[in-house]
C-alpha cells in the first residue's frame, strides 16, 4: 500500500513562531487532507488538498502531486495549536478506490 | 448540519462483553468509513461503506468484529467477545464521493473504548 511520511514526528516551539510540517508520500493521490487532532482527541478538517496551496487564517497548505509532498504552514502560533497534525491520502488504482491512508502524525506542543 | 455523531463517547466494559459502538454520517454523504486509534498502530481503517454496502473489511481484525449499515444515516461497529486488546479509540467518518472520485471525509468525535 502507499506509505505517508511525516516529518518531524515532534515539534516544540514558543508561541508566536513559525512553523512547517511535511508529508511525504510513495505514489500518485487523488485525495489528501490535513487534520489536527486536538487535546481531546477530536480530528478536525483543516484542509482539503489534493493540489495546489489554499490558506485559512493562519494556516496554509501547498501539496505539489508531482514531486509527491505537502507542506502545512502555520504562522504566528498560539497555544491552542497544541496537538497532532496528521496527513491522510487516498489514492485509485486499476483495483478501484483504495483507503484513507493515515501517516503518523506531528506532535506540535506550544509553549505560552 | 450537526457532523457526523458516534455513540456513546465513552465506554467502559468487561472482557468478554458485546460492544456496539453507533454512528450516524452527515446526511447526503454515501461512504461511511470505521477507523481505530491506538499508540502502536496510529489511525487505522477497519472497514469502510459505499452506499450502505461494504467495500473493503480488510482492517477488521478478526472475527469478533463485525459491522452493518442497514440505512444511509445509521451504521454500527459490534464487538463479540471483547478483548483488553480491543481498547482504542474508534472514529468514524463520512464523505459524498462522486463515482471514481474521492473528496473530503470528516470524522465523528470518537468513542473510547476500555476494556478491562
Amino acid at each position: 500500500g502507499i506509505q505517508v511520511e511525516q516529518s518531524p514526528p515532534d515539534l516544540i516551539l514558543q508561541e508566536g513562531a513559525n512553523s512547517t510540517l511535511r508529508c511525504n508520500f510513495s505514489d500518485s493521490v487523488n485525495n489528501l487532507q490535513w487534520f489536527h487532532q486536538n487535546p481531546w482527541g477530536q480530528l478536525i478538517n483543516l484542509f482539503y488538498i489534493p493540489s495546489g496551496t489554499k490558506q485559512n487564517g493562519r494556516l496554509s497548505a501547498t501539496t505539489v502531486a508531482t514531486e509527491r509532498y505537502s507542506l502545512l504552514y502555520i504562522s504566528s502560533s498560539q497555544t491552542t495549536d497544541s496537538g497532532v497534525y496528521f496527513c491522510a491520502v487516498e489514492r485509485t488504482s486499476n483495483f478501484g478506490n483504495e483507503k484513507l491512508t493515515f501517516g503518523t502524525g506531528t506532535r506540535l506542543t506550544i509553549i505560552p | 448540519d450537526a457532523g457526523v455523531i458516534q455513540s456513546p463517547r465513552h465506554e467502559v466494559t468487561e472482557m468478554g462483553q458485546e460492544v456496539t459502538l453507533r454512528c450516524k454520517p452527515i446526511s447526503g454523504h454515501n461512504s461511511l468509513f470505521w477507523y481505530r486509534q491506538t499508540m502502536m498502530r496510529g489511525l487505522e481503517l477497519l472497514i469502510y461503506f459505499n452506499n450502505n454496502v461494504p467495500i473493503d473489511d480488510s482492517g477488521m481484525p478478526e472475527d469478533r468484529f463485525s459491522a452493518k449499515m442497514p440505512n444511509a444515516s445509521f451504521s454500527t461497529l459490534k464487538i463479540q467477545p471483547s478483548e483488553p486488546r480491543d481498547s482504542a479509540v474508534y472514529f468514524c467518518a463520512s464523505s459524498h464521493n462522486p463515482p471514481a472520485n474521492w473528496v473530503e471525509a470528516f470524522f465523528g468525535q470518537g468513542t473510547r473504548l476500555t476494556v478491562v
